[in-house]
């Protein structure tokens, strides 16, 4: 069974400075999706950023962007320039194909600091 | 465009009563459905998930069951609550790789 690990429970930054949040998944698949979705205090759940496998360019959406790294199974989010905004808990996501089912890790929550 | 609609908003429930939770999705058809909780601010537990009508998945084993009566609808339920079913659900729907998700329901069993 599909597996996503988030080890960082809890993280805070200054505002302005660059955060990478990690996340490790575990797959006998070789080609799956991967997303990074943002919770805010709303609890509205926003997807960020998403990964093919199979592409070997780290997606990048703005000031997010990816280190994906097939081999290590790792997955994480870089968040460059952090705005206040950028507060919230952020889940790492897992899809094996279109049809299955949608796998999240346990979170990290993200405080940004003035 | 697609949306989705989940209600109630917030939900309080004495121990040992029904619970129907409702979920529905316009501007799409044959969607993948999910429930998930979210208990005290924390992951994202996956409860069922549908791949259409009459066809759920349960993934963990609990008080509650999942019903899809139409290709749009989505309902979460209980026969008789407990207080360890207390937490945030969230309905969602998928199509291709993206999922879309509710506002999520604050159910609180008392």
């Amino acid at each position: 069974a599909q597996t996503v690990t988030q080890s960082q429970p809890e993280m805070s930054v200054q505002e302005a400075e660059t955060v990478t949040l990690s996340c490790t998944y575990d797959t006998s698949e070789s080609n799956y999706y991967l997303f990074w979705y943002k919770q805010p205090p709303s609890r509205q759940m926003i997807l960020v950023i998403r990964q093919e496998a199979y592409k070997q360019q780290n997606a990048t959406e703005n000031r997010f962007s990816v280190n994906f790294q097939k081999a290590a199974k790792s997955f994480s989010l870089k968040i460059s320039d952090s705005q206040l905004g950028d507060t919230a808990m952020y889940f790492c996501a897992f899809m094996k194909h279109r049809d299955d089912k949608i796998i999240f890790g346990k979170g990290t929550r993200l405080h940004i600091l003035p | 465009s697609q949306t989705i609609h989940q209600w109630p908003a917030t939900l309080v429930q004495p121990v040992g009563s029904p619970l129907s939770l409702e979920c529905t999705v316009e501007g799409t058809s044959n969607p993948n459905l999910y429930w998930y909780r979210q208990a005290a601010g924390r992951g994202l537990q996956l409860l069922f998930y549908s791949v259409g009508i009459g066809q759920i998945s349960s993934e963990v084993p609990q008080n509650l069951s999942a019903s899809r009566p139409q290709d749009r609808q989505f309902i979460l339920s209980s026969k008789k609550l407990l207080l360890s079913d207390s937490g945030f659900y969230l309905c969602a729907w998928s199509a291709d790789t993206e999922a879309f998700f509710g506002q999520g329901t604050r159910l609180t069993v008392v």
